[in-house]
C-alpha cells in the first residue's frame, strides 16, 4: 500500500523560503504525477502545481510564478516544493499527491505539512 | 485561474440524494473530461471519490456517483449516510495545462 510520506510542520519568517518534502513509501514515482495543494486555514483547496513522471518537466499556477519550484529525486523516491519570499498568506497545510498518468484524479495523499508564517 | 463554482452548502436527511454542482467555463469542466471530487473529513488529507467525470477508484462506494453535462460537472451522492458529512471538492484540468478546484461544499447529514 503506497503512502506519501511528508517532512514536519514549519514556522518561518516573512520573507524566507520554504522546502518541503514528500516521499513515496511502498512505491515509487515512476510513472506518477505530482501535484502540490494548498490549504489556508478555514479555506478550501488550492492547486499550486504539478511535476511530470520525467521528472523534468513542471507546470504551476500562474500565482506562483518565479516563487515555486518543484523537484523530485527519483532514486530516493522523494519530491519536493520550494517556495520562496513567504508572506503570511502562505500560511497553510500544504499537501502533495499523486496522479496515475491519464486519469486526472489525485488517488493517494501526503498527510500534510503545516506551514507558518510569521514574524 | 478562477475557482470552480460550488454551492457553499447542501444538506438532506439519512436515505435522501443530494446532488453538488461545479461549474466552470470551456476551459476547463466544459472543454475536458478530467473531472475528479474530493471529500475531505475535518483535519484530514482528501480524498478522490471520482476521477474523469464518472470513475470511481477501487474502494468508493457506489453511492458516490458523477456527471457532467456542457460547463457543469456534478456529484451525486445516494443514501445519504452520517459518515459522508465533510467537505467536497471537484477539481478540472484546464486550457493552460494547470488544474483548479471549487469553491468547496459542506455536505450536512440532518
Amino acid at each position: 500500500q503506497v503512502q506519501l510520506v511528508q517532512s514536519g510542520a514549519e514556522v518561518k519568517k516573512p520573507g524566507a523560503s520554504l522546502k518541503v518534502s514528500c516521499r513515496a513509501s511502498g512505491d515509487t514515482f515512476t510513472g506518477y504525477y505530482i501535484h502540490w495543494v494548498r490549504q489556508a486555514p478555514g479555506q478550501g483547496l488550492e492547486w499550486m502545481g504539478w511535476s511530470s513522471p520525467n521528472s523534468v518537466d513542471t507546470k504551476h499556477a500562474q500565482r506562483f510564478q518565479g516563487r515555486v519550484t518543484m523537484t523530485r529525486d527519483t532514486s530516493i523516491s522523494t519530491a519536493y516544493m520550494e517556495l520562496s519570499r513567504l508572506t503570511s498568506d502562505d500560511t497553510a497545510v500544504y499537501y502533495c499527491a499523486r496522479e496515475t498518468i491519464g486519469t486526472g484524479g489525485m488517488d493517494v495523499w501526503g498527510q500534510g505539512t503545516t506551514v507558518t508564517v510569521s514574524s | 485561474q478562477s475557482a470552480l463554482t460550488q454551492p457553499a452548502s447542501v444538506s438532506g436527511s439519512p436515505g435522501q440524494s443530494i446532488t453538488i454542482s461545479c461549474t466552470g467555463s470551456s476551459s476547463d469542466v466544459g472543454g475536458y473530461n478530467y473531472v475528479s471530487w474530493y471529500q475531505q473529513h475535518p483535519g484530514k488529507a482528501p480524498k478522490l471519490l471520482i476521477y474523469g467525470v464518472t470513475n470511481r477508484p477501487s474502494g468508493v462506494p457506489d453511492r458516490f456517483s458523477g456527471s457532467k453535462s456542457g460547463h457543469t460537472a456534478s456529484l451525486t451522492i445516494s443514501g445519504l449516510q452520517a459518515e459522508d458529512e465533510a467537505d467536497y471538492y471537484c477539481s478540472s484540468y484546464t486550457s493552460s495545462s494547470t488544474y483548479v478546484f471549487g469553491t468547496g461544499t459542506k455536505v450536512t447529514v440532518l
